[in-house]
């Protein structure tokens, strides 16, 4: 079975400084997806990025980036020039892309990050 | 695009009554919607994935005849919670699988007096 592990709970970042979200994961797949969701006070997930596993290439979305080492099952997340609206819940999460198989998600407990003014 | 809402936002109701909750994908068809469930400070259990046209496919430990879900449509699919009671308050979200990617909707706290 597949699992996702955020060792991080909590960490702190100051406004405008570059943190890094660590996750790895466990799977026996060759395709899959990896995702990093925010959560918000609000609760409504919002995805961040995402990544292939058939890609080399780190995605990227304006701040964020993934470093993604598909041999040591390692994808974290970094954020660059933090802005006080990044303070969320950060779930790194796990999906097969193989065919016949299930469509779900399978998420870290998160990590929580705080932005220090 | 791909933008899934939920109704209620936040409902409350007495023990021993039953509550709905609808989640719509508002700009794309969705066959699979998903129905999770947020304790405090914790991640988000999957509780059920909700096929349209056929049964749902609950987890293990999830009761299917207290947690009720119907995918009548490619848009809408919806949550019962039967005779609900205290320890069924949470943080009820659903989402919606838009190409290889989930969209989540905003949540329903749901609360049990």
């Amino acid at each position: 079975a597949q699992t996702v592990t955020q060792s991080q709970p909590e960490m702190s970042v100051q406004e405008a400084e570059t943190v890094t979200l660590s996750c790895t994961y466990d799977t026996s797949e060759s395709d899959y997806y990896l995702f990093w969701y925010k959560q918000p006070p609000s609760r409504q997930m919002i995805l961040v990025i995402r990544q292939e596993a058939y890609k080399q290439q780190n995605a990227t979305e304006n701040r964020f980036s993934v470093n993604f080492q598909k041999a040591a099952k390692s994808f974290s997340l970094k954020i660059s020039d933090s802005q006080l609206g990044d303070a969320a819940m950060y779930f790194c999460a796990y999906r097969s892309a193989l065919m016949g198989r299930d469509d779900k998600i399978i998420f870290g407990k998160g990590t929580r990050l705080h932005i220090l003014p | 695009g791909a933008v899934v809402s939920q109704h209620p936002s936040w409902v409350i109701c007495k023990s021993g009554t039953s509550v709905k909750i609808e989640c719509r994908s508002l700009d794309f068809q969705a066959t699979t919607m998903f129905w999770y469930r947020q304790f405090p400070k914790q991640s988000l259990m999957l509780m059920a994935t909700s096929n349209e046209g056929s049964k749902a496919t609950y987890e293990q430990g999830v009761e299917k005849d207290k947690f009720l879900i119907n995918h009548a449509s490619l848009t809408l699919s919806t949550l019962t919670v039967t005779s609900a009671h205290p320890e069924d308050s949470s943080f009820y979200i659903c989402s919606a699988r838009a190409g290889d990617t989930q969209y989540f909707g905003p949540g329903t706290r749901l609360t049990v007096l």
